[in-house]
């Protein structure tokens, strides 16, 4: 079945540093891929999405890369700051469809 | 506007009760969604209710009951529950087809079966 591979599940990174990451999807006709946010205890909000007419798309410190071919994406977080830190989850689907399929989650922490 | 609201935000269940997870949204969003949150797992898919009117199983709809109420509510009923469906569960919604819009989640609820 479809699935979505995210990589790592947990990533520290010192404040000020870049973070990046991976996801791999399994069906070729996805073609949205959005990017949430989850802090703890909350609700997930999605920080930047792309779809696959376009391979990259930027937000200040944030941006996304989509590799078609490859079947990956990435999210790449620049100058992080301890606000950074929260679960971050991709997620693929397919236009006229109703379904994301998410990814496991990454748990991000930016070290003071 | 509240966004999406969803009521109780806990519950502690004994196996076999039963209880409905109200969802509500005021954006006028067309399609909503129940998922359920476990650790590890990500965010998966219980039912989806594409418009007023019609409703759709996802990945893990197998204990579950929805009832797609009016263009602004959509309920999660557990007819039996069992320990396995501790988790969180989250509603959303979308303005159009979920599949190439932003989903907006609600607050949750957490859900415990003993």
């Amino acid at each position: 079945g479809e699935n979505v591979e995210q990589h790592p599940s947990t990533l520290s990174v010192q404040e000020g540093d870049s973070a990046v990451i991976k996801c791999t999807y399994s069906d070729s006709a996805s073609n949205y891929f959005p990017w949430y946010k989850q802090e703890l205890g909350k609700r997930p909000q999605l920080i930047i999405d792309i779809r696959s007419n376009v391979g990259e798309k930027k937000d200040q410190r944030i941006a996304v890369t989509l590799n078609k071919t490859a079947k990956h994406f990435s999210l790449h977080i620049t100058e992080t700051q301890p606000e950074d830190s929260a679960v971050y989850f991709c997620a693929a689907s397919t236009r006229g469809t109703y379904k994301y399929i998410f990814g496991t989650g990454t748990r991000l922490k930016v070290l003071a | 506007n509240a966004g999406v609201t969803q009521t109780p935000k806990f519950q502690v269940l004994k196996t076999g009760q039963s209880m409905t997870l109200q969802c509500a949204q005021d954006m006028n969003h067309n399609s909503m969604y129940w998922y359920r949150q476990d650790p590890g797992m990500g965010l998966r898919l219980i039912y989806y209710s594409a418009s007023e009117g019609t409703t759709d199983k996802g990945e893990v709809p197998n204990g579950y009951n929805v009832s797609r109420l009016n263009k602004r509510e959509f309920s999660l009923r557990l007819e039996s529950a069992a320990p396995s469906q501790t988790s969180v569960y989250f509603c959303a919604s979308s303005v159009g087809s979920g599949g190439w819009n932003e989903q907006f989640f609600g607050p949750g609820t957490r859900l415990t079966v003993l």
